[in-house]
């Protein structure tokens, strides 16, 4: 597609039960990121892909959330045992090269509810 | 560590008043900076940026310069308009793109224009 996409837009989930959550980055873009947004708060870096480098997984808040991606297309995050405090707007970005001197693009976001 | 910080808000003006979101940030060297726009129901957009020191950003009629000494990037517009109605994000990347390549953002600052 023209830009990058995430799926689904919208998940309400109940606490304790597992989430996964899609990018499908700009086809050609090397770079991926995951963010995440709480409500009234700046983007929170979670987990950065480079091409074939390792992962930097530095961001991610603890070990119920992973990340996977498949050589330079799409990525999953995973979130096991969901809990209230994971509540907010998971955001995906792409970019040309993994150097944050250029643009990234973003997607429009997953929307994330734990009940 | 790196980090930015950008006014409080929201912001709500009348249409063709004069804008500006105050950004400041913390950094070693000089990091590239950038502003970032999310219009309701998109992704993050990059609206501007600016990689060295006095530097000038401009785009649709926002611009931000780049100021060393006061460790700024205020974003600034002439005469705003209902569609300039966003979050904007204020956004660093540390030099050398840092060891994720990731950006630092901003919380974000809601503007409302009312016509």
């Amino acid at each position: 597609g023209a830009g990058v996409s995430q799926s689904p837009s919208n998940k309400v989930t109940e606490k304790g039960k597992d989430v996964e959550l899609r990018c499908d980055p700009i086809s050609g873009h090397t770079a991926l990121y995951w963010y995440r947004q709480r409500l009234g708060q700046g983007l929170e870096f979670l987990i950065y892909f480079q091409g074939n480098s390792a992962p930097d997984k530095s961001g991610l808040p603890s070990d119920r959330f992973s990340a996977e991606r498949t050589g330079e297309s799409v990525s999953t995050l995973t979130i096991q045992r969901t809990q209230q405090e994971d509540s907010a707007v998971y955001l995906c970005a792409s970019s040309w090269k993994g150097r944050a001197g250029g643009e990234l693009f973003f997607g429009e976001g997953s929307r994330l509810t734990v009940l | 560590g790196d980090s930015v910080t950008q006014m409080e808000g929201p912001v709500t003006l009348s249409e063709e008043a004069f804008l500006t979101i105050n950004c400041t940030y913390t950094a070693t060297g000089y990091p590239s900076l950038f502003w970032y726009v999310q219009y309701p129901g998109e992704g993050l957009q990059l609206l501007l940026k600016a990689t060295k020191a006095d530097d000038k950003g401009s785009n649709k009629g926002f611009e931000a310069t780049y100021r060393k000494e006061t460790t700024s990037f205020h974003l600034e517009k002439g005469s705003v308009q209902v569609s300039d109605s966003a979050v904007y994000f204020c956004a660093l990347s540390p030099p050398g793109g840092g060891s994720q390549g990731n950006l630092i953002f901003g919380k974000g600052t809601k503007l409302s224009v009312k016509p």
